[in-house]
C-alpha cells in the first residue's frame, strides 16, 4: 500500500513565525503536491513538484515556498506564517503516466495549522 | 478556469437508502476524473477514478459515471450504510496538465441508522 506520512498533525504556531512542513512518500512517486484545505472552497494547490528539484505553482502561491531535494520528501515551508494561513495542509503524491491506478494522488492525513 | 461544482453541500438519508451525489465541471477538455472519500479531519482517499475515454468506473456498492459533453459525473451508492457517513470530494485534471486536478468543495453524507 502506498504511504503517504506528514510530519505533524496538529501544530500551532505565532504570526512571522517560519513553519516548515514535512510530507515523505514511499512508493517513488515522480510527483507530489501541497494543496490547502478550506470551508466551503475545496482543496486548493499551492505547489507540486515532478521531480526532484523541480517546482511549479499551483494556484495560490504566495506566502509559500517549497523545497524537494529527495524524490521521496517534499516540503513546504511558510516563510512568515500569518494568520489567513491557518488551515489543513494536505501533501499528495502520484506516479506519471501508466495504469488508472498509478495515476491516482494518494493523499497523507494532513496537517492541521493554526496561526496565532 | 475550470471550476467544479458539487450539490449539494450537504445530504442525509436513512440507511439501505440508494443515493447520487453529483458534481459538474465547466471543461470538458479533461484527462480524468476522481471521486475521493474524506473523514473528518482525515486525508483523501480515491474511491474511483474514470478516465476522460471512459463512460463509468464501478467498486462494489459505488458506481461512478462520466458525461464530458454535459459537464457532468454522478456517484451512485448503492445501500447505504452508517460507515459510508464522510464527504465526498469530486476532482477533474485539465487535459493540459493533469497534475492540475481541481476540486469541488464536496458532499457531507450522513447516514443515519
Amino acid at each position: 500500500d502506498v504511504k503517504v506520512t506528514q510530519s505533524s498533525r496538529y501544530l500551532v504556531k505565532r504570526t512571522g513565525e517560519k513553519v516548515f512542513l514535512e510530507c515523505v512518500q514511499d512508493m517513488d512517486h515522480e510527483n507530489m503536491f501541497w494543496y490547502r484545505q478550506d470551508p466551503g472552497l475545496g482543496l486548493r494547490l499551492i505547489y507540486f513538484s515532478y521531480d526532484v528539484k523541480m517546482k511549479e505553482k499551483g494556484d495560490i502561491p504566495e506566502g509559500y515556498s517549497v523545497s524537494r531535494e529527495k524524490k521521496e520528501r517534499f516540503s513546504l515551508i511558510l516563510e512568515s506564517a500569518s494568520t489567513n494561513q491557518t488551515s489543513m495542509y494536505l501533501c499528495a503524491s502520484s506516479y506519471s503516466g501508466g495504469t488508472t491506478d498509478e495515476e491516482t494522488q494518494y493523499f497523507g492525513p494532513g496537517t492541521r495549522l493554526l496561526v496565532l | 478556469k475550470q471550476e467544479v461544482t458539487q450539490i449539494p453541500a450537504a445530504l442525509s438519508v436513512p440507511e439501505g437508502e440508494n443515493l447520487v451525489l453529483n458534481c459538474s465541471f465547466t471543461d470538458s477538455a479533461i484527462y480524468n476524473l476522481q471521486w475521493f472519500r474524506q473523514d473528518p479531519g482525515k486525508g483523501l482517499t480515491s474511491l474511483l477514478l474514470i478516465q476522460s475515454s471512459q463512460r463509468e468506473q464501478t467498486s462494489g456498492r459505488l458506481n461512478a459515471s462520466l458525461d464530458k459533453s454535459s459537464g457532468r459525473s454522478t456517484l451512485y451508492i448503492a445501500a447505504s450504510q452508517p460507515g459510508d457517513s464522510a464527504t465526498y470530494l469530486c476532482a477533474v485534471s485539465t487535459l493540459y496538465n493533469n497534475n492540475d486536478m481541481r476540486f469541488g468543495a464536496g458532499t457531507r453524507l450522513t447516514v443515519k441508522p
